[in-house]
């Protein structure tokens, strides 16, 4: 079974330029999860999607940040602008339902600078 | 406000030895406890789990134990071994949402 894949794996920009991280998640799984992980930090969720409909976006920064899952497989999440304290690893997961086990993706390493 | 606690940012243990990673919660409504691990450039794998009606899950090596009334649970590895060397992160949830709070992590280094 195909595990969650992210793109790009590293991408550097700078300040107030934008930035686009795509996820695809393992087939079946309903419920996708973007998360953000700040250096010596636990994850922290932004945005959690059940098919294409939105759960939670409460800790999402919507002046910068957006995420959408159209069909309800993919997923996009954009920052525009970027600013320096989101220099972070992205971290897409996926899951059956929103009360089973998450699995990640190996995540996106963003520099702004 | 931090709902999980880690308060060890790394730990060393000699191979073959046990290995015990410790976390606390403040939320008396968290009631599923979860622990994954992370390799460098990698996403955290799911290691093992615990609900808040149990006080122990074993699963081959690892050893979860929850301690409701202080709110701590701690995750054990017999033996150590050099491919347990990771960052291990401690996540709760409650039923309400499911959604999972996160530890900052502890490095288990495991020494030859």
């Amino acid at each position: 079974e195909a595990g969650v894949a992210q793109s790009p794996r590293y991408k550097i920009i700078e300040k107030r330029q934008s930035v686009a991280f795509w996820c695809n998640p393992i087939s079946g799984h309903a419920t996708l999860y973007w998360y953000q992980q700040i250096l010596g930090q636990g994850p922290k969720l932004l945005i959690q999607f059940q098919n294409n409909g939105v759960v939670d976006d409460s800790q999402l920064p919507k002046d910068r940040f957006s995420a959408e899952r159209l069909k309800g497989v993919d997923s996009t999440l954009k920052i525009q602008p970027a600013k320096l304290e989101d220099s972070a690893v992205y971290l897409c997961a996926s899951s059956y339902g929103e009360s089973e086990t998450q699995y990640f993706g190996p995540g996106t390493r963003l520099l702004v600078l | 406000d931090q709902q999980v606690k880690q308060n060890s940012p790394s730990l060393s243990v000699q191979e073959g030895r046990i290995s015990i990673l410790n976390c606390d919660y403040t939320n008396s409504m968290f009631d599923y406890f979860l622990w994954y691990k992370k390799y460098p450039a990698e996403g955290p794998t799911f290691l093992i789990s615990i609900s808040s009606i149990k006080d122990k899950n074993e699963d081959g090596r690892f050893t979860v134990f929850l301690n409701k009334s202080a709110k701590h649970l701690s995750l054990h590895i017999v033996p150590s071994q050099p491919g347990d060397s990771a960052v291990y992160f401690c996540a709760a949830s409650d039923d309400s949402n499911y959604q999972l709070i996160w530890g900052a992590g502890t490095k288990l280094i495991i020494k030859p």
